[in-house]
C-alpha cells in the first residue's frame, strides 16, 4: 500500500482556516485521496476525498499538487467540533480497506 | 435515515473467553467491514463482507471470524481472547461490494476490555 505521511499536530484558532498537509510521494495513478477524521468517543467520519482535481464540500476542500505527491485538506473556518484526529488515506479505485496511520490531531483553540 | 449502530458498547471480558460483538449496517448498505483500533493508534482492517460472504480480510488470526445476515447486520466474534484484544471495535458500512471509491459509514464502535 502507499504511504502518507501527515503532521502529528496542528493547533488552530477558533474561525480561522487550517490547513492540513499530507505526503504521499509513492502515490499510483489509480490511487484515490480519501480524508477521514475522528472526533473523540466516535468512529472516523468521512470529510472528502478527490483524485486529480481540487475537491470542494460543504465540510472542507482538498487541494492535489499537479504532481499529486501531495494534498491539502482545508477547514475554512474552524470550529470547536473540528478537534479531531485527521487521517490522509490513499485507496485504490479497485480497493475498499482503510489502512489509517496516525493521522494529525488538530486542536482548536476558543 | 439510521445511521451505523453497533452494541454493546461496552464489554469486559477476561482472557480465554469469546465474545461477540454486533453491528447493524445504514440503511440501503450491503457492504460491511470490522476495524480494530487499539488505543492511541489509527484502526486496523480485519475484514469486510458483502452479500454474507467475507470478501477481504487483514492480517488477523482466524480467531477473529464474522459473520453477515441477510438483512446485512453482522457480527464480529473473537475467540480465545488476548490481553492484546483490548481494543475499540468499529464496524463501518456503504453500499457497493469492492468498489473502493464509496464512502464508508463508520459506526460509534465497542470497547472491550480483556482483563
Amino acid at each position: 500500500d502507499a504511504k502518507t505521511t501527515q503532521p502529528n499536530s496542528m493547533e488552530s484558532n477558533e474561525e480561522e482556516p487550517v490547513h492540513l498537509p499530507c505526503n504521499h510521494s509513492t502515490i499510483s495513478g489509480t490511487d484515490y485521496i480519501h480524508w477521514y477524521r475522528q472526533l473523540p468517543s466516535q468512529g472516523p467520519e468521512y470529510v472528502i476525498h478527490g483524485l486529480t482535481s481540487n475537491v470542494n464540500n460543504r465540510m472542507a476542500s482538498l487541494a492535489i499538487a499537479e504532481d499529486r505527491k501531495s494534498s491539502t485538506l482545508i477547514l475554512h473556518r474552524a470550529t470547536l467540533r473540528d478537534a479531531a484526529v485527521y487521517y490522509c488515506i490513499l485507496l485504490r479505485s479497485n480497493d475498499y480497506k482503510l489502512s489509517f496511520g496516525a493521522g494529525t490531531t488538530v486542536t482548536v483553540r476558543a | 435515515e439510521t445511521g451505523v449502530t453497533q452494541s454493546p458498547t461496552h464489554l469486559i471480558k477476561t482472557r480465554g473467553q469469546q465474545v461477540t460483538l454486533r453491528c447493524s449496517s445504514q440503511s440501503g448498505h450491503n457492504t460491511v467491514s470490522w476495524y480494530q483500533q487499539a488505543l492511541g493508534q489509527g484502526p486496523q482492517f480485519i475484514f469486510q463482507y458483502y452479500r454474507e460472504e467475507e470478501n477481504g480480510r487483514g492480517n488477523f488470526p482466524p480467531r477473529f471470524s464474522g459473520l453477515q445476515f441477510p438483512n446485512y447486520s453482522s457480527e464480529l466474534n473473537v475467540n480465545a481472547l488476548e490481553l492484546d484484544d483490548s481494543a475499540l471495535y468499529l464496524c463501518a458500512s456503504r453500499f457497493g461490494g469492492t468498489k473502493g471509491t464509496d464512502t464508508q459509514y463508520f459506526g460509534p464502535g465497542t470497547r472491550l476490555t480483556v482483563l
